[in-house]
């Protein structure tokens, strides 16, 4: 299994341009989340899907970040303008049970 | 969930057992202990998880104390590969419904010294 996949593993911008982060989650798997982590925050989730569906979106952060899941196999994760503050590591996680989410190798976002 | 408290830092020789502690003093009934690790620039790992009693994986054991308020995850050979930060997390666990989200705290930095 190739495990989650996320993609850019890196990407640098410029304030104000628009950002799209994908992940593929584990074949199979039928939760998917997406995660932010800084220095100052931690570790923290952003958004969590259930059979494609948002269950929770309350740790987005403002309405520039929006997620969709289009089908089992993808999801992105975009910003609207970027900002520098947005700077960060960004994790997407799947699981098939309450058990162990398996988390991808992250996007590291750096906005100019 | 229940809050946990974890040691900023440890330090293990390589080939020891590492023995990290977990304090969740608040934690009720139906919620589960889970250990993620995560190291360096990866994505968090799982490791392991209990409701009350031990349990017992490839990669750790993990020891809950009867009042379960509080637990201790032991690598038994611990490798310089296992420097990591280790986190101790509290949740219900249940298999239907949504509840599944994991709060992540700082957790301990555990290093391995050669």
């Amino acid at each position: 299994d190739a495990g989650v996949i996320q993609s850019p593993r890196h990407e640098v911008t410029e304030m104000g341009q628009e950002v799209t982060l994908r992940c593929k989650p584990i074949s199979g798997h039928n939760s998917l989340f997406w995660y932010r982590q800084t220095m100052m925050r931690g570790l923290e989730l952003l958004i969590y899907f259930n059979n494609n569906v948002p269950i929770d979106d309350s740790g987005m952060p403002e309405d520039r970040f929006s997620a969709k899941m289009p089908n089992a196999s993808f999801s992105t994760l975009k910003i609207q303008p970027s900002e520098p503050r947005d700077s960060a590591v960004y994790f997407c996680a799947s699981s098939l049970d309450p058990r162990a989410q398996y988390f991808g190798p992250g996007t590291r976002l750096l906005v100019l | 969930d229940a809050k946990t408290t974890q040691p900023t830092s440890m330090d293990c020789a390589e080939g020891r057992a590492a023995n990290l502690p977990c304090n969740h003093s608040t934690i009720s009934g139906n919620e589960y202990v889970y250990w993620y690790r995560q190291i360096h620039s990866q994505g968090p790992q799982y490791i392991i998880h209990g409701l009350k009693n031990n349990e017992t994986n490839e990669m750790a054991s993990l020891i809950i104390t009867e009042d379960r308020k509080s637990s201790t995850l032991i690598l038994p050979h611990a490798t310089l590969r296992d420097t990591a930060v280790y986190y101790c997390i509290v949740r219900v666990s249940n298999s239907g419904g949504s509840n599944y989200k994991l709060t992540f705290g700082k957790g301990t930095l555990l290093t391995v010294n050669p």
